[in-house]
Formats: C-alpha cells, sequence, structure tokens
C-alpha cells in the first residue's frame, strides 16, 4: 500500500525553465511534507518542507506547494539547472516515520 | 560534514554469511534511528524503527530475525543482515532525528550499498 505517490517517473526540463514535480498521498492523518533530493549510492538530501498548516513555501528557486483537500503536493523549480539533475522525492512524516514516495526523475538539458 | 555516517559504505559477502551496517550520529544524540532499504529504481522503503535501549519496530513484510537492529547507545545502531542471500542485495540507508517535536531535523546517511554473491 504505497501511501505516498509520485506518478511520473521521469521528467526532463530545458535549463532555465520550471520543473514541477508532483507528489499525492493517502493518508490525511499526515501532517508535515518534506522534499528530497538524491543522487545515485548516496543518502538524500533535505530540500524544503511545508506543514499542513500552510499551503505555500518557498526557499530560493524551491518552492512547495500543499492542496491538502487533494492531498496533493508540488515541488516547483524555478529556473532549472543542469546540477539539478536527480532523483526527487517527497516524503510525509507519519508519528515520526518517513514515508517516501517513489520518486521522479528530473532531468535538465541545456 | 556528515552529520550521521554510515559504515561500511559499500560491503561484498558471501551468500549465507551475515554482515554488519553501523549508523552513528556524530555531534548529537538519537534516541530514534531508522533504517531504509532501496532496489534500483525504486523508492526507499522503510524497514523499521531502531529505538534507543528497546527493541526495534519492524514494518510488516520485513523479517526481524533475518534484519537484526540494536540501538545500544544514543549514537550508534547497527544493523545486521544474517545469512544474507544475493536478494537482501540493496542500498540500505539510515536516519537519526536530531532535536524534538517542530524544532527536529531528520538527517540521513550515505548508504551502504550490499552485495550478497
Amino acid at each position: 500500500d504505497q501511501q505516498v505517490k509520485q506518478n511520473s517517473p521521469s521528467l526532463s526540463v530545458q535549463e532555465g525553465r520550471i520543473s514541477i514535480l508532483n507528489c499525492d498521498y493517502t493518508n490525511s492523518m499526515f501532517d508535515y511534507f518534506l522534499w528530497y533530493k538524491k543522487y545515485p549510492a548516496e543518502g538524500p538530501t533535505f530540500l524544503i518542507s511545508i506543514s499542513s498548516i500552510k499551503d505555500k513555501n518557498e526557499d530560493g528557486r524551491f518552492t512547495v506547494f500543499l492542496n491538502k483537500s487533494a492531498k496533493h503536493l508540488s515541488l516547483h523549480i524555478v529556473p532549472s539547472q543542469p546540477g539539478d539533475s536527480a532523483v526527487y522525492f517527497c516524503a510525509a512524516i507519519n508519528t515520526d516515520k518517513l514515508i517516501f514516495g517513489t520518486g521522479t526523475r528530473l532531468q535538465v538539458f541545456p | 560534514g556528515a552529520v550521521v555516517s554510515q559504515h561500511p559504505s559499500r560491503v561484498i559477502c558471501k551468500s549465507g554469511t551475515s554482515v554488519k551496517i553501523e549508523c552513528r550520529s556524530l555531534d548529537f544524540q538519537a534516541t530514534t534511528m531508522f533504517w531504509y532499504r532501496q532496489f534500483p529504481k525504486q523508492s526507499l522503503m522503510l524497514m523499521a524503527t531502531s529505538n534507543e535501549g528497546s527493541k526495534a519496530t519492524y514494518e510488516q513484510g520485513v523479517e526481524k530475525d533475518k534484519f537484526l537492529i540494536n540501538h545500544a547507545s544514543l549514537t550508534l545502531s547497527t544493523l545486521t543482515v544474517t545469512s544474507a542471500h544475493p536478494e537482501d542485495s540493496s542500498f540500505y540507508i539510515c536516519s537519526a532525528i536530531r532535536g524534538r517535536g517542530t524544532g527536529n531535523t531528520i538527517y540521513f546517511g550515505e548508504g551502504s550499498w550490499l552485495t550478497v554473491v
């Protein structure tokens, strides 16, 4: 039972444009969401988070939007850079446990 | 620098043997650590919650007798894969929580590649 889902396994975006990564969840009890970036054979690196009481959080080029009624969140990266190419995981916190989505591989090309 | 360290980063073992992976919080005490595994092109799957001084809590479908977790101190949790088989080959990652409540931060280790031959 996948409680956190990322339906797009991959995304390709041109440098300078916006990358939008989507994530859906099923458990309405989740109260905190995070986005991680991961390179092969490395641990995840935290990017940005959002509490369920907010609908938007912005940090530099990264913005996370949360739509609680739709149980949907998205990560916007603008402008996208080649160094952003990685696998992105959304995650939800449930009683201190981190539940990861399936990941989306982002490729930013020049 | 790393806040949570895993060792070894890569290990190859023979089928039937056991291998231990360590997860250390370097400058903070972690009463709770988590162990994940990732198969190629798949998500990070939570295996178990490691609790200092008590038994680990395993997720459904994870064999506790096969994946032994010991959290003997506030800075160290170990995962031992017992009687390893090729299907146990995977990328194992630990995480630790620093702080409490809304002020806490989750840190991940660098991961450990296990290859069972």
